[in-house]
């Protein structure tokens, strides 16, 4: 099947620094991206759909000036959070669908998981 | 948009016996359904999927029933092994292409020895 790649798997950071998490589709393309955060025993949320050459879309009460996300490319999106705080820590993933006519089937990255100090 | 309930939350089920997850869904456009399976500190790995023009699939001790009329999925999982302990979610969508998933809560399966 298809590989999606993300780094960093997991990140230990300060308060008020930011971090990226970069979402890579190895081996097709991928014009929309999608960004899901977990939090312990909870279920996947979308925080926000990346367009590639255009804004992303983000889902209602995340702010978009903190969760700050680029899809330059057809195999690339990154995710910046800014300005990071605690209750920013959480398991975030990052998700692609190969471009065209398919399965349908939504391809995951490995996870990063986030530890807010 | 689409909303989709998952019940249980929990389930301990003895080895060897079957365990059975539901699902509903409120978007009648719906026409995807996936389940996944994720193991702590892992990322979800698709098991099984269905698309709106079959009722069943089976793939092995798994299978998937949909039920279109009444817009809810059910996963099957027969002869359970410790192994399958994790916690599964169902989902659904639309329109292919820029439509993400929309995960159900999940359920916490433990398959007890």
């Amino acid at each position: 099947g298809a590989v999606v790649s993300q780094h960093p798997s997991w990140v230990i950071c300060k308060s008020g620094t930011s971090v990226k998490i970069e979402c890579r589709s190895l081996d097709f393309q991928a014009t929309t991206m999608f960004w899901y955060r977990q939090f312990p025993k909870q279920s996947l949320m979308l925080m926000a759909t990346s367009n590639e050459g255009s804004k992303a879309t983000y889902e209602q009460g995340v702010e978009k000036d903190k969760f700050l996300i680029n899809h330059a490319s057809l195999t690339l999106s990154t995710l910046t959070v800014t300005s990071a705080h605690p209750e920013d820590s959480s398991f975030y993933i990052c998700s692609a669908r190969p471009s065209g006519v398919g399965t349908g089937e939504l391809f995951f990255g490995e996870g990063s998981r986030l530890t807010v100090l | 948009g689409e909303n989709v309930e998952q019940h249980p939350s929990t389930l301990s089920v003895q080895e060897g016996d079957s365990a059975v997850i539901k699902c509903t869904y409120s978007d009648s456009a719906s026409n995807y359904f996936p389940w996944y399976k994720q193991e702590l500190g892992k990322r979800p790995q698709l098991i099984i999927d269905i698309r709106s023009n079959v009722g069943e699939k089976k793939d092995q001790r798994i299978a998937v029933t949909l039920n279109k009329t009444a817009k809810h999925f059910s996963l099957h999982i027969t002869e359970t092994q410790p192994e399958d302990s994790a916690v599964y979610f169902c989902a659904a969508v639309g329109r292919l292409g820029n439509t993400p998933l929309v995960f159900g809560k999940g359920t916490r399966l433990s398959v007890i020895a």
